[in-house]
């Protein structure tokens, strides 16, 4: 069964300190994986996609098909980080994306 | 581009009433779909539509329901609600062009109460 597991509610982490936010996700097939964020009053938007290899923000990820893991890092947290994250799991020809519960990142000044 | 337009906002229905929650897409987004957020549990998927077909569902019973017109518009239903149905109910759109799993835009959703 598809399934897509953030370990983690709340992160707190200091400013300028590294953030890593795990996502573990299980799936037989070929995944697409995709981080999605929301800031404070704002709409849930795309962060990054695995596809597309970027760095967005400051944020990347890599897909670790040996560890079906796809953890968001930053070198240096800043205070505007302060979100909840979410990682989700999509399949092209499916048309559904399965979402983690999603990890409170807290970025203390 | 306006976003993703859900209305309403917020609403407060009480046990075994029913609801319709509208979504109005971005122009040219052809794909709706709605997720059911709550605290414990996250995003959880209702359903796809594509074209006014419903392309796949999640693991809701059947008192969950939606449709999608021919402008893309979409509204999903509950009827007989529970109290487990308070939620955060949102709405994305997506291009989803052939074998693309595209970026969803979301709503800012509605939130619905069941007392």
């Amino acid at each position: 069964a598809q399934r897509v597991t953030q370990p983690e509610k709340l992160l707190s982490v200091f400013k300028g300190a590294p953030v890593e936010l795990k996502c573990n996700y299980s799936y037989s097939g070929s995944p697409e994986l995709f981080w999605y964020v929301q800031y404070s009053r704002q709409r849930l938007q795309l962060l990054l996609r695995h596809i597309s290899r970027e760095s967005i923000k400051g944020f990347t990820a890599d897909l670790n098909k040996g560890e079906t893991s796809f953890h968001l890092k930053k070198p240096f947290a800043q205070e505007e980080d302060s979100a909840m994250y979410y990682c989700a799991l999509g399949h092209s020809g499916t048309y559904k994306y399965i979402f983690g519960t999603g990890t409170r990142l807290k970025v203390l000044a | 581009k306006a976003g993703v337009t859900q209305t309403p906002r917020y609403l407060i229905k009480t046990r075994g009433q029913q609801v319709t929650l509208s979504c109005s897409p971005i122009s040219g987004h052809r794909s709706v779909s709605w997720y059911q957020q709550t605290p414990g549990q996250g995003l959880q998927f209702l359903f796809e539509y594509f074209s006014e077909t419903q392309r796949n569902k999640g693991n809701f019973p059947g008192r969950f329901s939606g449709r999608q017109f021919s402008n893309s518009r979409s509204e999903m239903n509950v009827s007989t609600l529970e109290l487990g149905d308070s939620a955060l109910y949102l709405c994305a759109s997506s291009f989803q062009g052939t074998g693309n799993t595209g970026e969803l835009f979301f709503g800012e959703g509605s939130r619905l109460t069941v007392l």
